[in-house]
């Protein structure tokens, strides 16, 4: 079934740890993002892609680093964890051009 | 930035009654969307706006997209217990260098049997 992969689907982590949490999808599309939800404050960009090879800081990208070596995969990545990015994170992806975007399932991140 | 009104920010309802929720924005938008989260989920595209003034139904939902192009409505009608969910709005502005979406910050719905 087409759409986006997501792993882990949880993960607790130590403060201070390194961590990448990983993005796929295989419907081809152009776009991929990686949000964080946090409640009462909905959903946040943290960084964006809007073709393989190129990349863009959302509005809470700091802490995160993102690469898109290719089409389909778009890995985040916390340097190092501190307890303020637990959170569900999302990634997302469109074909782009203003076309609705298609979510992953999240992972639930908790920094202890 | 860009930012997004969304309301209520939650409604406890009786199965069959209708439901309506907004969404406003100081700014223009060339697209409005409306998503559903389920619990444990990721948010799923429900409707999808691109024309001021365009109405769209999907079953029991229907939205449109103000004239302004600054506004949005959701209305879904004779709820059902698995419309529980939140459910978000989102502006979309493309072409340039990104095309980026701006979320509300959702309205939680439930819906007693």
């Amino acid at each position: 079934i087409a759409g986006i992969t997501q792993a882990p689907t949880s993960q607790i982590l130590a403060a201070g740890r390194r961590m990448t949490l990983r993005c796929t999808q295989d419907m081809r599309h152009n776009a991929m993002y990686w949000y964080r939800q946090d409640l009462g404050l909905g959903l946040r960009l943290i960084h964006y892609s809007n073709t393989a090879g190129t990349t863009g800081k959302g509005e809470v990208p700091d802490g995160y680093s993102v690469s898109r070596a290719n089409t389909d995969d778009f890995p985040l990545t916390l340097a190092s964890a501190v307890p303020s990015q637990t959170s569900v994170y999302f990634c997302a992806s469109s074909p782009g051009n203003g076309l609705g975007y298609t979510f992953g399932s999240g992972t639930r991140l908790t920094v202890v | 930035g860009q930012q997004l009104n969304q309301s209520p920010q939650s409604m406890f309802i009786q199965e069959g009654e209708d439901v309506s929720m907004n969404c406003t924005s100081s700014s223009i938008f060339n697209t409005w969307l409306w998503y559903k989260q389920d619990p444990g989920e990721g948010p799923v595209l429900l409707i999808a706006l691109y024309k001021a003034g365009e109405l769209t139904s999907n079953g029991r939902l229907t939205a449109q997209f103000g004239i302004t192009r600054k506004d949005s409505f959701l209305n879904i009608s004779a709820s059902i217990p698995s419309d529980v969910g939140i459910y978000f709005c989102a502006g979309l502005n493309y072409g340039g260098s990104q095309g980026n979406l701006i979320f509300g910050k959702g309205t939680k719905l439930s819906v007693k049997p």
